[in-house]
């Protein structure tokens, strides 16, 4: 059964501050998202990752993926407020249901 | 392109009642999934159908079922409510037709039982 771990569980940072959150997963996967979920509202798609060593950049917010060490990072660059939110990776293989992290609940503060 | 239609948005419901939620999905998508989102568990997957066929199931028990109509939308269905079914239920359509493709999620229904 794949299980999917992420950490930490709850991030507070200062604005301007880099950091980055770590999704792990425990078999074979051939793609993995991230999606953001604001506080009472639904899940945003973010980025999708379909191969090894794929890097995909929004604005403040860089993934990647490394399917040999079953790792995707998350890297945040000089934090604003307006990404306060919780972050879930999800991963997939082959015909399976996607698995959804924990979550990482990140706070920006002023 | 209007997005996951889910209704209703919020209803409260007592013990041993039952609960119906819709969700209309993006135009054009086939795959709907159900989760269910609770603080302490997190997202957890229910059911997920395409094409009227129910394709994968979570580990729920039979109080929850679901069902796809030709147009694609869905419906899940809980009966004999219990306290811990208190949770958001989130709606997401996919567009590919192999499980496990970029899900799309619905504002969510959030249940409340008394």
């Amino acid at each position: 059964e794949l299980k999917v771990e992420q950490n930490p569980l709850f991030l507070s940072m200062q604005e301007g501050k880099n950091y980055t959150i770590y999704c792990n997963y425990s078999t074979t996967s051939d793609r993995l998202y991230w999606y953001r979920q604001d506080p009472g509202k639904s899940l945003e798609s973010l980025f999708v990752l379909l191969s090894n060593g794929a890097v995909k950049q929004e604005g403040r917010l860089m993934a990647s993926l490394d399917t040999k060490a079953r790792l995707s990072t998350l890297h945040i660059t000089a934090a604003v407020h307006d990404l306060s939110a919780t972050y879930f990776c999800a991963v997939g293989f082959g015909n399976e249901k996607l698995t959804f992290g924990t979550g990482t609940r990140l706070t920006i503060i002023p | 392109k209007a997005g996951v239609t889910q209704t209703p948005r919020y209803l409260i419901k007592t013990r041993g009642q039952q609960v119906t939620l819709s969700c209309s999905p993006i135009s054009g998508h086939r795959s709907v999934s159900w989760y269910q989102q609770t603080p302490g568990q997190g997202l957890q997957f229910l059911f997920e159908y395409f094409s009227e066929t129910q394709r994968n199931k979570g580990n729920f028990p039979g109080r929850f079922s679901g069902r796809q109509f030709s147009n694609s939308r869905s419906e899940m269905n809980v009966s004999t409510l219990e306290l811990g079914d208190s949770a958001l239920y989130l709606c997401a359509s996919s567009a590919g037709q192999y499980i496990g493709g970029e899900l799309f999620f619905g504002e969510g229904s959030r249940l409340t039982v008394l």
